[in-house]
């Protein structure tokens, strides 16, 4: 069953510094997400990416977090200068299309020291 | 702004047990609704979508009913098994704007 990957599974890395987290969506899938959960907290919706852009993102993704789909199958998720707030489980998600099923891959936890 | 409730926060049952997890939604105007379970540091699994037009879904013991009007769904799990237990998550999808989620149910099923 096609499912949605992620890399790495988990990731330290020191606070200021910039860290990928990588995604492999369903292939014939066409809308894209980043969410976030902070140890204890609730799914936070970070950005979703159609058609090669940003299509919505939230408040969360400020200027230090891009997105990219650098080669037609994996969707990466770049925060530029990490702080420690930025440690929570990274959960990357694809749908066919908008308002069907979103396919969420196993999470990257990002732990920023 | 789409705020998501789930009640109990935990719920711990014995093995065997029908139970009944809440889910509620203050915007009624939904496009759908998906129940996902989280296993403790794990990614989340989709078990159930129910679409705005439906009542209700089934997936073997599961059960999901959506009442849009007054903004709630229910999560039934019919012959509860240790396996089971895991924490359960509600989203809600109004058309345009990504899933917004509950913070949960934890559920333990005791053998």
């Amino acid at each position: 069953e096609p499912e949605v990957t992620q890399t790495p599974s988990h990731q330290v890395t020191q606070m200021g510094q910039e860290v990928i987290l990588r995604c492999v969506p369903i292939s014939n899938h066409l809308y894209f997400y980043w969410y976030r959960q902070i140890l204890g907290q609730k799914v936070e919706f970070l950005v979703s990416f159609y058609n090669n852009e940003i299509s919505e993102k939230s408040e969360i993704f400020d200027d230090q977090f891009s997105v990219e789909r650098p080669d037609g199958s994996n969707f990466t998720l770049k925060i530029r200068s990490t702080k420690l707030e930025d440690s929570a489980m990274y959960f990357c998600a694809s749908s066919v299309r908008q308002g069907n099923i979103q396919y969420f891959g196993a999470g990257t936890r990002l732990s920023v020291l | 702004k789409q705020e998501v409730t789930q009640i109990p926060a935990a719920l711990s049952v014995p093995e065997g047990e029908n139970l009944v997890l809440n889910c509620s939604f203050t915007d009624s105007a939904i496009y759908n609704l998906q129940w996902f379970r989280q296993d403790p540091g794990k990614g989340l699994t989709s078990l159930l979508l129910i679409q705005s037009s439906q009542r209700e879904q089934t997936s073997g013991r599961l059960n999901a009913s959506l009442d849009k009007s007054s903004g709630r769904s229910t999560l039934y799990i019919a012959a509860s098994q240790p396996g089971d237990s895991a924490t359960y998550l509600c989203a809600v999808d109004s058309g345009n704007t990504p899933l917004v989620f509950g913070k949960g149910t934890r559920l333990s099923v005791i053998a």
